[in-house]
């Protein structure tokens, strides 16, 4: 059964940082890209970035690139989120989600984890 | 334009069918894939390709696309089909991800 586990969601000022981790089993993590997906509050799905299985390849949304950082430890079968320059506007939950393929060639997500809440605010 | 256009709100009566439709320029050329989100839930993958259902979502849901327009048919509406719905595809470019605004769906 595949499981994705978030964590390090939390309060932050505006300008801080944070990382968000998700800890994966029940598939073989290296052979398939995965995603970030944040949700603000009352608010729907919006894509935030991409990596492929091998961790080579990355994709951001223009709202967080440049300020945002994806990356993979598959020897411990982790993905995280390095979120820096922090915007009251990226409060949200944030949610790990599991692509259908190495490259994501099909752009489909077949699973997602919890999410973690991240709220930027003074 | 890489949006997608959804109804914000769409109700159904109990036993009866209903089409939640997701409207986008890239659909002519990227399929979309469906999302079911319970209150307070994660979502749940429910529809990809033209009409391809993920292992264990019931058969009463269907999909197509037909141009821009891509929809998620629910035949037999049940209660525990209220929740929110999203489409997703991809940009121009293919590489980033794109989702609808969501319908929310109501069963009378």
């Amino acid at each position: 059964e595949v499981h994705l586990l978030e964590s390090g969601g939390g309060l932050v000022q505006p300008g801080g940082s944070l990382r968000l981790s998700c800890t994966a089993s029940g598939f073989t993590f290296s052979s398939y890209a995965m995603n970030w997906v944040r949700q603000a509050p009352g608010k729907g799905l919006a894509w935030v970035s991409t990596i492929t299985g091998g961790g080579d390849t990355t994709y951001y949304a223009d709202s967080v690139k440049g300020r945002f950082t994806i990356s993979r430890d598959n020897s411990r079968n982790t993905l995280y989120l390095q979120m820096n320059s922090l915007r009251v506007d990226d409060t949200a939950v944030y949610y790990c989600a599991k692509a259908t393929d190495y490259y994501d060639s099909s752009g489909h997500i077949d699973f997602w984890g919890q999410g973690t809440l991240v709220t930027v605010s003074s | 334009s890489s949006e997608l256009t959804q109804d914000p709100t769409v109700s159904v009566a109990l036993g009866q069918t209903v089409r939640i439709t997701c409207q986008g320029d890239n659909l002519r050329r990227f399929y979309a894939s469906w999302y079911q989100q319970k209150a307070g839930q994660a979502p749940v993958f429910v529809m990809y390709g033209q009409n391809n259902r993920p292992s264990g979502i019931p058969d009463r849901f269907s999909g197509s696309t037909s141009g821009d327009t891509a929809s998620l048919t629910i035949s037999g509406a049940q209660a525990e089909d209220e929740a929110d719905y999203y489409c997703q595809s991809r940009d121009s470019g293919g590489n980033h991800k794109v989702f609808g605004g969501g319908t929310r769906l109501t069963v009378l």
